[in-house]
């Protein structure tokens, strides 16, 4: 059974501040998404890494891929509220066929 | 284009009643999954079918049965409803399964209350 963590669960901050949320797990993952679900709607993806240390930026978001390829982390540079939501991780799982997701951050920008 | 279609989007049911939540989509993708979301848990995977004509066990399948009807629908049945179903179930499809490939493309949910 794969144990997936993600910390914090909930993040309330002030529009410009920075944030790091992060996800771990004792498993060794092949792939690993973020995605990012707004109140009312299905998540969306926003990234998908694959090779242990990577890192990828969309704008004021940097994901990184951790080494060993078991944790991921989401940096957010000067939040805005548009960045408020529920933001969740998903491995593969251990036979390859679906996701499962991590619990996910809750993070809320107040301007 | 609509996507991913989920109905009915709201549904309250007693306890014991059976129903069925519909999903379609008309993405020509192959791959299609159930999820249940509850404050606190994250999604979890209920049922999954990689391919038209095969369905998988996830992590939550107690309680519900699927029928990957055709190509385009993936429907998930309650038999017997109890409170601890009451969640939003989630639709979702991806072109040829997951990983480095497969983005889950969700519908807007289908929120269900048994009393």
């Amino acid at each position: 059974t794969q144990l997936l963590e993600q910390s914090p669960q909930f993040l309330s901050i002030q529009e410009g501040e920075n944030l790091t949320v992060y996800c771990n797990s004792s498993s060794v993952f092949s792939s690993l998404q973020w995605y990012r679900q707004e109140p009312g709607e299905g998540p969306v993806l926003l990234v998908t890494v694959v090779t242990g240390g990577e890192v990828k930026k969309l704008k004021r978001l940097t994901f990184q891929f951790g080494d060993a390829r078991k944790d991921s982390s989401l940096h957010i540079t000067a939040a805005q509220p548009g960045d408020t939501g529920l933001y969740l991780c998903a491995p593969e799982n251990q036979a390859g066929t679906a996701l499962i997701f991590g619990k996910g951050t809750t993070l809320s920008v107040s301007s | 284009n609509a996507g991913v279609t989920q109905t009915p989007k709201f549904q309250v049911l007693k306890t014991g009643q059976s129903m069925t939540l519909q999903c379609a989509q008309d993405m020509n993708h192959n791959s299609m999954y159930w999820y249940r979301q509850d404050p606190g848990m994250g999604l979890r995977l209920i049922y999954y079918s990689a391919s038209e004509g095969t369905t998988d066990k996830g992590e939550v399948p107690n309680g519900y049965n699927v029928s990957r009807l055709n190509k385009r629908e993936f429907s998930l049945r309650l038999e017997s409803a109890a409170p601890s179903q009451t969640s939003v179930y989630f639709c979702a499809t991806t072109k040829d399964g997951t990983g480095y490939t497969g983005e889950l493309f969700f519908g807007e949910g289908s929120r269900l209350t048994v009393l």
